[in-house]
């Protein structure tokens, strides 16, 4: 077991710029989570996905983000037009079942400058 | 809404010195509590799941109690290497959202 990863571990990119991030869940999880954490808060909930269908957003993902699982299997998150505010650590996270513990990745730290 | 509070935002210990963080909250319909451990930089680390007020789980130096209203964390006896963040959250009526605390930093001094 390989646990979650993310990829990749850290982006800076220029305000405006379009950036997308990749999650492989733990490979027998069928629900896979997106969360931001900022400096000195818990993590937000963002979305999440029960093998391929997306079966929550946050009112925090703008019309700028989405997220696909196209084969239930690993995720993307993209931002477009990145925003200085976008600036955060991206969580990902899987689950085996709806009520227990999610486990979560290392994170893409994104930095818009 | 779901609202979780933890207390206090930071906590420095001596080593051996036990204590308690807290965790508050307000939720519909809890179908779980959950602590997380999270190092600078890192992803948070599961650490046990409540699922019903009396219930208790221990690791190592940690045990994690419930109440309708609040959660605790105690560490007994921590170590340097117990320094993190501690993170509590609540999963809700929402589809597998966790809605977390802001932490206690904990650090424990030699």
């Amino acid at each position: 077991d390989t646990g979650v990863s993310q990829d990749p571990r850290h982006k800076i990119t220029k305000r405006g710029q379009n950036v997308t991030f990749r999650c492989d869940p733990i490979s027998e999880h069928n629900r896979l989570y997106w969360y931001r954490q900022t400096l000195g808060q818990g993590p937000e909930f963002l979305t999440y996905f029960q093998n391929e269908a997306q079966l929550e957003k946050s009112r925090l993902l703008s019309d700028r983000f989405s997220a696909e699982r196209p084969k239930g299997s690993f995720s993307t998150l993209e931002i477009q037009r990145t925003e200085q505010g976008d600036s955060a650590m991206y969580l990902c996270a899987s689950s085996l079942s709806l009520s227990g513990e999610q486990y979560f990745g290392p994170g893409t730290r994104l930095t818009v400058t | 809404e779901d609202q979780v509070t933890q207390s206090p935002e930071a906590l420095r210990l001596q080593e051996g010195e036990s204590s308690s963080l807290n965790c508050s909250y307000t939720v519909s319909g809890l179908r779980g509590l959950f602590w997380y451990r999270q190092d600078p930089g890192k992803g948070p680390e599961f650490l046990f799941t409540l699922y019903s007020a009396g219930e208790e789980k221990e690791k190592e130096r940690l045990k994690a109690t419930l109440t309708k209203k609040e959660s605790f964390l105690h560490i007994t006896a921590p170590k340097p290497e117990d320094s993190a963040t501690y993170l509590c959250a609540v999963l809700g009526t929402s589809y597998g959202k966790l809605t977390f605390g802001q932490g206690t930093i904990l650090t424990v001094h030699p």
